[in-house]
């Protein structure tokens, strides 16, 4: 069965940074495309960021380039999204989500999140 | 970037009913898209992608179609465990999703 556990969620100032994590143990994440995808409270989804199965592509939404990175640790089996110059509207619930083999954009697995509130 | 737009944001439907729910990608996706089921507190389901191949374990009443800019799910017969939020998402060029359209009660 598929897991994805993400961590690293909480209240943070503008400005500051935080790291989220995502544990998912089960599989292993280099053999798959990775996604962030958050949430603001009640809103839709909106897509964050992306890491091929082999690390050599990252991808970002326009709203996050620049201040977030998406990076993996292949030896503990963690992925991560860097997020620095946080401002409120970037509060939202953060889910890790799988990509689909072979279609590694397409994702087929979510977490269930990290909430994270940016106060100003 | 590419943008999808849903129609309509709330629906309200009885269970029994045919319930379609369109998405319009702003330039052409090929049939790069995947429709979610999400319910409140809980994380998205994949439901369809590649525009109308059903995901493992999704009931047959769930449908896709369409190709290039305009899509659809349908819903043949609505149950009471299909009241929740729909999202569209295009995987062409990284990703996109719409902005969802809930089904409620009518």
């Amino acid at each position: 069965q598929v897991q994805l556990v993400e961590s690293g969620g909480g209240v943070v100032q503008t400005g500051r940074s935080l790291r989220l994590s995502c544990a998912a143990p089960g599989f292993t994440l280099n053999n798959y495309g990775m996604h962030w995808v958050r949430q603001a409270p009640g809103k839709g989804l909106e897509w964050v960021a992306v890491i091929s199965y082999d690390g050599n592509h990252k991808y970002y939404a326009d709203s996050v380039k620049g201040r977030f990175t998406i990076s993996r640790d292949d030896s503990t089996n963690t992925l991560y999204l860097q997020m620095n110059s946080l401002r409120p509207e970037d509060t939202a619930v953060y889910h890790c989500a799988r990509g689909a083999a072979p279609h590694w954009l397409l994702i087929d697995y979510w977490g269930q999140g990290t909430l994270v509130t940016v106060s100003s | 970037d590419i943008q999808m737009t849903q129609s309509p944001s709330t629906l309200s439907a009885s269970v029994g009913d045919r319930v379609t729910i369109s998405c319009r990608a702003s330039q052409s996706i090929s049939n790069w898209l995947a429709w979610y089921q999400q319910k409140p507190g809980k994380a998205p389901k994949l439901l369809i992608y590649q525009t109308y191949t059903l995901e493992g374990g999704v009931p047959s009443r769930f449908s896709g179609s369409g190709y290039g800019t305009e899509f659809t799910l349908t819903i043949s017969s609505l149950q009471p465990d299909d009241f929740a939020t729909y999202y569209c998402q295009q995987y062409d060029i990284f990703s996109t999703f719409g902005q969802g359209t809930k089904v409620e009660f009518k």
